[in-house]
């Protein structure tokens, strides 16, 4: 069973970049690495996901080593509206099913 | 370019009455997943469903609760006689097929308030 391991809650300012590391020891060889973030009384929202190496998007970037047991969530130059709970999934396949596992999630809160 | 819409967007009921909470995925997805959120916790899968087929209804409780997906209109999340811990609230996500299941997107939940 997947499961993750990422901080409880962070704190940064404005304009600064932001990294959030998730550990993932068991991670399967079809799992992908995903990243919601969810904003009180919404749905998550898909920020990134990626198998291997690095993604770069419009939003975030994502690195993953060559081993895939960790993975690093960036958001470049951070604001208020960033605070939020990101999330740091790996899927769990059973028949063919993949369902996601949420754990707490990181709270990032943003300062002034 | 719609998303994933639920409705009602917040539901109140007393305890013993029915719920049902609907899904409509986004354009040219066929697979709903239903998960549940109780407060300061993460999301936890329910179900997941096909068109006219439940595929995996493993984190459904065994009582009161039923999903269907119909070939017509929106996927229903039914809750029998509530009772207070059903209080929470309910997400569905969308994926356009079973292989690209990795790749879900989320409504904005039905915040349900048992009485």
């Amino acid at each position: 069973l997947a499961k993750t391991t990422q901080p409880i809650s962070m704190d940064s300012y404005e304009g600064q970049e932001v990294n959030i590391t998730c550990s993932h020891n068991n991670i399967a060889t079809n799992d992908y690495i995903t990243w919601y973030q969810q904003f009180p009384s919404q749905g998550p929202r898909f920020i990134i996901q990626g198998y291997k190496t690095k993604v770069t998007n419009e939003v975030a970037s994502l690195f993953i080593p060559a081993d895939r047991k960790s993975s690093t969530l960036s958001l470049p130059r951070v604001s208020l509206s960033d605070t939020a709970v990101y999330y740091c999934l790996v899927g769990e396949t059973t028949s063919g099913t993949y369902k996601y596992i949420f754990g707490t999630g990181t709270r990032l809160k943003v300062l002034a | 370019n719609a998303g994933v819409m639920q409705n009602p967007r917040h539901l109140v009921r007393r305890r013993g009455q029915e719920a049902r909470l609907r899904c409509s995925p986004m354009k040219g997805h066929s697979h709903v997943y239903w998960y549940r959120q109780l407060p300061e916790e993460g999301l936890k899968f329910m179900v997941y469903l096909q068109k006219e087929n439940i595929i995996d209804e493993s984190g459904m409780p065994k009582e009161r609760f039923s999903a269907e997906f119909p070939k017509e209109g929106p996927s229903i999340l039914r809750i029998q006689q509530v009772v207070r811990g059903d209080s929470a609230a309910y997400f569905c996500a969308s994926s356009p097929s079973r292989d690209r299941g990795h790749e879900q997107y989320f409504g904005p939940g039905t915040r349900l308030t048992v009485t």
